[in-house]
């Protein structure tokens, strides 16, 4: 079974901490992403790989940084957290060639910032 | 103009109706589109997916794409509530890279 797993489900940090988000796949997907989801917005890319140490900005990449050192595992890093980047985080993968598109969600990691 | 528009809803029909779900896009050059739908509190499974104007039918769930008009529903029929969910629309951005731009997802309840 096609898996994406996210490395916490719920963090509670303080403003001004720095906070990593980790994302692990396993089905040797090209592509990886990290959205940020918050009510009536949807879904809003923040940045996305395409293959090791390569990535692209988003539509909100603003105060985030990502790492991507190998190919099925995907950082997203809140290098200050502000209170407005509480939400719920969600990393997905897909194939880059050959595939149909879809995106592999994992679970989502709760984030709220004091 | 966001990229992809839906209604939040809530949307509520009756156990055993049609359920019609409609987004639009700005993005002319999209090619695929895709249909998620979203339990409360789990993250986004695809349900189908569609390229090519027309109707593409598969169980209960049958998605229209008219590429002309930039819109793109999805018609669920004989409504469970186990399909009592959000359903996001997103299509492919034309930039590459398998990169997907979501809706902001309409709310679906059915009632028995």
């Amino acid at each position: 079974d096609v898996k994406v797993t996210q490395s916490s489900r719920y963090l509670v940090k303080r403003t001004g901490e720095k906070v990593f988000l980790e994302c692990v796949q396993d089905m040797d997907h090209e592509n990886m992403f990290w959205y940020r989801q918050d009510p009536g917005l949807g879904l809003r890319l923040i940045y996305f790989s395409y293959d090791v140490k390569m990535k692209e900005k988003g539509d909100i990449p603003e105060g985030y940084s990502v790492s991507r050192e190998k190919k099925e595992r995907f950082s997203l890093i809140l290098e200050s957290a502000s209170t407005n980047q509480t939400s719920m985080y969600l990393c997905a993968s897909s194939k880059r060639r050959g595939g149909t598109g879809e995106l592999f969600f994992g679970e989502g990691s709760r984030l709220t910032v004091l | 103009q966001k990229e992809v528009e839906q209604n939040s809803g809530p949307l509520s029909v009756p156990e055993g109706a049609i359920a019609s779900l409609n987004c639009t896009y700005s993005d002319r050059v999209s090619q695929s589109f895709f249909w998620y739908r979203q339990y409360s509190g789990k993250s986004p499974e695809l349900i189908m997916s569609i390229y090519s104007n027309g109707d593409k039918e598969d169980g209960r769930f049958t998605a229209q794409l008219n590429k002309a008009s930039q819109y793109v529903s999805l018609l669920i029929r004989d409504s469970q509530p186990s399909d009592s969910a959000t359903y996001l629309c997103a299509l492919q951005f034309s930039g590459g890279y398998n990169k997907l731009i979501f809706g902001a997802g309409t709310r679906l309840a059915v009632h028995p």
